[in-house]
């Protein structure tokens, strides 16, 4: 059964890089799906970060795209997220999940259990 | 960006009866060439992430009981669950993908009354 599983710090200091990875169990990740993260601040809604296609070509939200960056490596089959310069308001649930190719699979039927993130100092 | 608004925020309904949770967006979400609304409807329950229960605005999600249904066109959708079972109680999330970025809906929690 495909997993997606969220692994990084769980504690970022305010003005440093937040960065996480999203390991791909039992599936390829080059397979014909994007790749995603989203976040949730504590007892918040969900805000799409930005998504992935194997070949590297990436989709971001414009509210983050100047401080995200979204990798794939296909030899280790996992994906990471580059999030620049934190606040308070990036500390959230940090979630991975998979969507489909085509602007009509763009739902995210596959998710990680979550990571938070916490900005402090 | 596509605003997702959703009412009520809270909803509680006793067991058995119907609960109904609406979703509109700031513009249409509907694609003519193929028919179908982007719209798409997750449950998340405490400590877990969401899954989807309807997307394409009334197509079920494989193995999601048939008391869940969706429906509406357009800009205004709506989630049913036709008898209220203990295991629903969550927050409703509605999601738009027709245009980027992708957007969500604040989200409707569910009790039991």
């Amino acid at each position: 059964q495909v997993h997606l599983q969220e692994s990084g710090p769980g504690l970022v200091k305010p003005s440093e890089t937040l960065s996480l990875s999203c390991a791909v169990s039992d599936h390829s990740i080059s397979s014909p799906y994007y790749w995603g993260w989203l976040r949730q601040p504590p007892g918040k809604g969900l805000q799409w970060i930005g998504s992935i296609f194997h070949s590297g070509y990436t989709h971001y939200n414009p509210s983050l795209q100047s401080r995200v960056t979204i990798s794939v490596d296909t030899s280790r089959n996992q994906f990471s997220l580059r999030l620049t310069s934190v606040t308070a308001s990036d500390t959230a649930v940090y979630y991975c999940a998979r969507h489909g190719d085509y602007g009509e699979y763009w739902y995210f039927d596959l998710w990680g259990r979550g990571t938070l993130a916490t900005v402090s100092s | 960006d596509i605003v997702m608004t959703q009412s009520p925020d809270s909803l509680a309904v006793s067991l058995g009866e119907r609960a109904t949770i609406n979703c509109k967006s700031s513009q249409s979400v509907f694609y003519n060439y193929n028919n179908k609304n982007y719209l798409t409807w997750y449950q998340q329950k405490p400590g877990q992430p969401p899954k989807v229960i309807i997307y394409w605005a009334s197509t079920r999600e494989s193995g999601v009981p048939d008391r869940f249904s969706g429906s509406g066109s357009g800009t205004d959708f709506t989630l049913t669950i036709s008898s209220l079972q203990a295991e629903d109680v969550a927050v409703y999330y509605c999601q738009q993908h027709h245009s980027s970025p992708i957007t969500f809906g604040q989200g409707t929690r569910l009790e039991i009354k």
